[in-house]
């Protein structure tokens, strides 16, 4: 079956760049679209965005500025950059599968997902 | 921006029925899904689409929608049901929606 797992560093600084990498294991990332979600401490679900194994991005507006995105079907992985961080960025991030229809979208499975903390 | 409201918390005796509800307009155009999370772990798909269990979803979960309106029903809430639950949609651009969670406890 299709596994994820999350990698990168667990601590960033003020103002720095958020770097992770989601390894799909099980499938071949050539194909669905690919999303980072995260969660603040205490607080919900966020969207990030989607890439799609052509590279094709869909970012939440909220941090359309600030994010990106990237896809290596060589190493069936795909990542995600932030950059200027602050402590609102500290979170658990996941990454998931998203699957999209014309109505409605999902996402499954989801990647155990890796605490970042945003601290000097 | 399109929003997604649901109730921060919802109980349920052990063997009884439960619906949690997720609002918004976006429900209007587009059916919601859900995840549950339990504490520690990552988020699992319960319900997608009109009313579709992913494999090894047990079948007293259930989906249903009504104009603006999304429920997922839980029949005969078992203990390892508690659970944090999740509903999100999309908008027309291709935006994800998650609503802020419901905790549930079962009694």
């Amino acid at each position: 079956q299709v596994q994820l797992q999350e990698s990168g560093p667990g601590l960033v600084k003020p103002s720095e760049t958020l770097s992770l990498t989601c390894t799909v294991s099980g499938d071949s990332i050539s194909s669905f679209y690919w999303s980072w979600i995260r969660q603040p401490p205490g607080k919900g679900l966020e969207w990030i965005g989607y890439i799609y194994y052509t590279g094709s991005t869909n970012y939440n507006p909220s941090l359309k500025s600030r994010v990106a995105m990237s896809v290596d079907t060589s190493k069936n992985q795909f990542s995600l950059r932030v950059n200027s961080v602050t402590a609102a960025d500290t979170a658990v991030y996941y990454c998931a599968r998203h699957h999209i229809s014309p109505a409605g979208c999902w996402f499954d499975p989801w990647g155990q997902g890796t605490l970042v903390t945003v601290s000097s | 921006s399109s929003e997604l409201t649901q109730d921060p918390g919802v109980s349920v005796a052990l063997g009884q029925t439960v619906r949690i509800t997720c609002r918004g307009d976006t429900l209007r155009s587009y059916y919601a899904s859900w995840c549950q999370r339990k504490s520690g772990q990552a988020p699992v798909l319960v319900i997608y689409g009109k009313n579709n269990r992913p494999s090894g979803i047990p079948d007293r979960f259930s989906g249903s929608s009504s104009r603006d309106t999304a429920s997922l029903t839980i029949t005969g809430a078992q203990a390892e049901d508690e659970a944090d639950y999740y509903c999100n949609s999309r908008d027309s651009s291709g935006n994800v929606i998650f609503g802020g969670g419901t905790k549930l406890t079962v009694l």
